[in-house]
């Protein structure tokens, strides 16, 4: 079946740790992809998307990912984390078929101690 | 601005009780989606509206789950006869432009409605 994987479900850092979260998904052709942060007690919002062109994305806070076709992969990375980067943090895939629907890995729970 | 807001925030109900999740999008935003997110896993797609229309509810899990925009802005999630297996947080986004094939859109979440059926 087509979805998302995310193999870490737990993490956890210390503070000035790098961080590397994996997702793949099993959708061929085109695909959309995005990472989701969920910080304690909040929504859930934007952190990175990926459309086209340069395979490494910014995003806010200091994230970045990077997208590896061959592998099927969008790995989420962070230099130095910080204590406020405790949060879950989801990929999402759109599979291009349509109506923007959103397939989402299980999510990681990362903590990082200060 | 204000987000998308979502009332009840918590709702709990016994089983076979009917319930009813509100969702305000952003203003003026066209493309509507209802997710369900289990205990442990990720939000799964339910319903997607572009203004009144529904054009995508092939995520609804049962006939006993209806979703409605009338006015192309409000959207009500009515689950009737509720079970367990429906105890669940149901999120609702929005994005501004009508869906399409990019997809390219980001959607905007509301804080979610938690439902606990007994």
């Amino acid at each position: 079946a087509q979805s998302v994987s995310q193999h870490n479900h737990h993490v956890i850092l210390s503070e000035a740790a790098s961080l590397e979260l994996g997702c793949n998904y099993s959708y061929g052709g085109t695909v959309n992809l995005f990472w989701y942060v969920q910080y304690p007690g909040q929504h859930l919002q934007l952190l990175l998307k990926y459309f086209s062109g340069d395979p490494l994305v910014k995003g806010i806070k200091g994230f970045e990912a990077e997208f590896i076709k061959s592998k099927f992969s969008f790995n989420l990375r962070k230099p130095s984390v910080q204590w406020s980067d405790t949060a879950e943090y989801f990929c999402a895939v759109n599979p291009y078929t349509g109506f923007q629907k959103l397939v989402f890995g299980t999510g990681t729970r990362l903590l990082v101690s200060p | 601005g204000a987000g998308v807001s979502q009332s009840p925030r918590y709702k709990v109900a016994k089983r076979g009780q009917d319930v009813a999740l509100r969702c305000d999008p952003i203003s003026g935003h066209v493309s509507l989606f209802w997710y369900q997110q289990a205990l442990g896993q990720g939000p799964e797609f339910l319903t997607y509206f572009q203004n009144e229309a529904q054009l995508d509810k092939s995520g609804l899990p049962s006939d006993r789950f209806f979703a409605e925009r009338p006015e192309g802005s409000v959207s009500t999630l009515k689950i009737q006869r509720t079970q367990q297996e429906d105890s669940a947080v149901y999120l609702c986004a929005s994005s501004p432009r009508p869906a399409g094939t990019s997809g390219k859109e980001e959607q905007f979440f509301g804080p979610g409605t938690r439902l606990t059926v007994l």
